[in-house]
């Protein structure tokens, strides 16, 4: 089965500065998705970013982007230019692909953006 | 265009009791999840459903059903309430199960 680590419970980044968040995970696939989630206090969860394990470069999205080490198994998440709305829990995703496949998330990261 | 759409918003419910969850999908999706998030926990799979059938099923007792209506809306029950079904309950919706959009969820207590 998949697991999805997030070794990092909490984090803080001031406003403006940059900050990294870890994930790590275990599959014997050799093709998968993998994402970011953001989920604020109104619990709603957000798509942050999208990786697809088949293409070596990295996704980008405005200020989000990530480092995506296939053979390490690694997915970190980097915030440029944090602001005090990217203060949230994000979690860390995996999927395989085809139809009826389910999200494995990992346990998530606290982050908190001071001023 | 409306997102996904969960009720109702919170619900307090006593052990022995069952409770009955409703979500919406995104407009032009047609699998709905369902994920049960326990404080402070990442999300964890329950089940999928599609054209009105459970496609995949995770880890969780057969307390736990649902279904799916023409319209694609659905419904998660789960009876006998135990403590530790207190939780967030979190709906998402997907088209081809490629993206997931996730609804705001329904937090159940159980007492």
């Amino acid at each position: 089965a998949q697991t999805v680590t997030q070794s990092q419970p909490e984090m803080s980044v001031q406003e403006a500065e940059t900050v990294t968040l870890s994930c790590t995970y275990d599959t014997s696939e050799s093709d998968y998705y993998l994402f970011w989630y953001k989920q604020p206090p109104s619990r709603q969860m957000i798509l942050v970013i999208r990786q697809e394990a088949y293409k070596q470069q990295n996704a980008t999205e405005n200020r989000f982007s990530v480092n995506f080490q296939k053979a390490a198994k690694s997915f970190s998440l980097k915030i440029s230019d944090s602001q005090l709305g990217d203060a949230a829990m994000y979690f860390c995703a995996y999927r395989r692909p085809g139809l009826g496949q389910n999200f494995v998330f990992g346990p998530g990261t606290r982050l908190s953006v001071l001023p | 265009d409306a997102g996904v759409t969960q009720s109702p918003t919170h619900l307090i419910k006593t052990r022995g009791q069952q409770v009955t969850l409703r979500c919406s999908p995104k407009s032009g999706h047609d699998t709905v999840s369902w994920y049960q998030q326990a404080l402070g926990q990442g999300p964890q799979f329950i089940f999928q459903y599609y054209e009105e059938e459970e496609r995949q099923r995770g880890n969780f007792p057969d307390r736990f059903s649902g279904h799916q209506f023409p319209n694609y809306s659905s419904e998660l029950n789960v009876n006998a309430l135990l403590l530790g079904d207190s939780a967030l309950y979190l709906c998402a919706s997907s088209l081809l199960a490629l993206e997931q959009y996730f609804g705001p969820g329904t937090r159940l207590t159980v007492t």
